[in-house]
């Protein structure tokens, strides 16, 4: 099983600034990795898919990087709305999909 | 736009069966090559992938819930249904469906979730 660490658990960010939050695999999961935002009572969110490609409709302002082990999601010009906890998702190892355990976002 | 309607008693006993059903509309469940899934969230807790199916019916299933999880899916009714045996106080989550586009694949879109409460 390939284990995702999220870090930091929580992140306090200012509204208009910048949150970085990271995703490391326990092995390399080429650039098969995902995002999703959740927030209180709903259903997760497809963010980014592709360790790097917006999903439909997803703001210019969420943006991912990384491949192999190592992967961010950027936030730039943070805004009200976007107060969740993101999950990351690997995909690489079929039939055996695992998630972070979650950073959760609070807006300063 | 395609949609996703988990449903099912929000209740059930230890050492029964959880069952649930997902429905899908807006689109066919038997249209493209699409597999079907279940995830799970416990109260505070993160994501759990339970298992997929195909749409042809083939079945993957996470290792740690293999035992006990069994997904079929009617594609005349539009849906797919979950049944996990012997549950326990740890089955406790909310329970979600959701499609992935091929075997390596990120889920979505997702249904809204039901929270099932193993208690007696």
């Amino acid at each position: 099983e390939i284990l995702m660490t999220q870090s930091p658990a929580t992140l306090s960010v200012s509204p208009g600034e910048r949150a970085t939050l990271s995703c490391r695999a326990s092995e390399s999961v080429s650039s098969n990795l995902a995002w999703y935002q959740q927030k209180p009572g709903q259903a997760p969110r497809l963010l980014i898919y592709g360790a790097s490609t917006r999903a439909t409709g997803i703001p210019a302002r969420f943006s991912g990087s990384g491949s192999g082990t190592d992967f961010t999601l950027t936030i730039s010009s943070l805004q009200s709305e976007d107060s969740a906890v993101y999950y990351c998702q690997q995909y690489n190892n079929w039939p055996l999909y695992t998630f972070g355990q979650g950073t959760k976002l609070e807006i300063k | 736009q395609l949609q996703l309607q988990e449903s099912g008693p929000g209740l059930v006993k230890p050492s029964e069966t959880l069952s649930l059903t997902c429905t899908v509309s807006g689109g066919s469940i038997n249209s493209g090559s699409y597999y079907w899934g279940w995830i799970r969230q416990p109260p505070g807790k993160g994501l759990e992938w339970i298992g997929s199916i195909y749409y042809s019916g083939s079945t993957y299933y996470n290792p740690s819930l293999k035992t006990r999880v069994t997904i079929s899916i009617d594609t005349s009714q539009n849906q797919f249904s979950l049944k996990l045996t012997s549950a326990t106080a740890a089955d406790t989550a909310v329970y979600y469906c959701a499609r992935h586009q091929s075997s390596y694949s990120w889920f979505d879109p997702w249904g809204q979730g039901t929270l099932v409460s193993v208690s007696s």
